[in-house]
């Protein structure tokens, strides 16, 4: 499998302009995680999935973001308008959940969004 | 002026010697935990777990200790190699176990 694919992997844009992030979970797994990592709070939950529906959406920082899941095997995280404070990387996971097997998600490469 | 980020504590070992990471976590209802390991420039790739219910698992090379009573929880590599250089998460969870907290890191340098 090839793994989580997001894109674009590095997005410059200026701040007012919508940003739109990609991800394609791997196939068959039934959760979905976006996360958000800076140097200053560290790696954050910002909303998840599970069979194409948002579940816990508390970690969106306000209305700016919006995560839409229209099938399960795509997500988009969009910010409009993005602001100098959402540079950050962007991460999307996914996970199989079973009891037996534990709770791992499976991390993407990431998208390095800087808003200038 | 420019905020300045976190400076993420460094743990220096040389190449075959063990590494301890440490971890304190706050929520004493966490029942699952999870240490990830993420390398330059890519994404968290995860290591090990351990539920609530256990203090002590092994894999290839790793083991988690966890100690509820004062909320710890490490993980030590054994021969450690140059490879194993990167930035060490642990991530707590619980009741809902897909909601992981993740710490802010510890960053191993393995010197060869």
């Amino acid at each position: 499998d090839a793994g989580v694919i997001q894109s674009p992997r590095h997005e410059v844009t200026e701040m007012g302009q919508e940003v739109t992030l990609r991800c394609k979970p791997i196939s068959g797994h039934d959760y979905l995680f976006w996360y958000r990592q800076t140097m200053m709070r560290g790696l954050e939950l910002l909303i998840y999935f599970n069979n194409n529906v948002p579940i816990d959406d508390s970690g969106m920082p306000e209305d700016r973001f919006s995560a839409k899941m229209p099938n399960a095997s795509f997500s988009t995280l969009k910010i409009q308008p993005s602001e100098p404070r959402d540079s950050a990387v962007y991460f999307c996971a996914s996970s199989l959940t079973s009891g037996q097997r534990g709770y791992e998600q499976f991390f993407g490469p990431g998208t390095r969004l800087t808003v200038l | 002026g420019e905020s300045v980020g976190l400076h993420l504590p460094t743990l220096s070992v040389q190449e075959g010697d063990n590494s301890i990471i440490n971890c304190a976590y706050s929520n004493s209802a966490s029942d699952y935990f999870i240490w990830y390991k993420q390398e330059s420039g890519k994404g968290p790739q995860f290591i090990i777990d351990i539920r609530s219910n256990m203090d002590k698992r092994q894999g290839q090379r790793v083991t988690v200790l966890l100690n509820k009573t004062v909320k710890h929880l490490s993980l030590q590599i054994a021969a450690t190699q140059p490879g194993d250089s990167a930035v060490y998460f642990c991530a707590e969870s619980g009741p809902d176990f897909n909601k992981f907290y993740f710490g802010s890191g510890t960053k191993l340098n393995v010197k060869p």
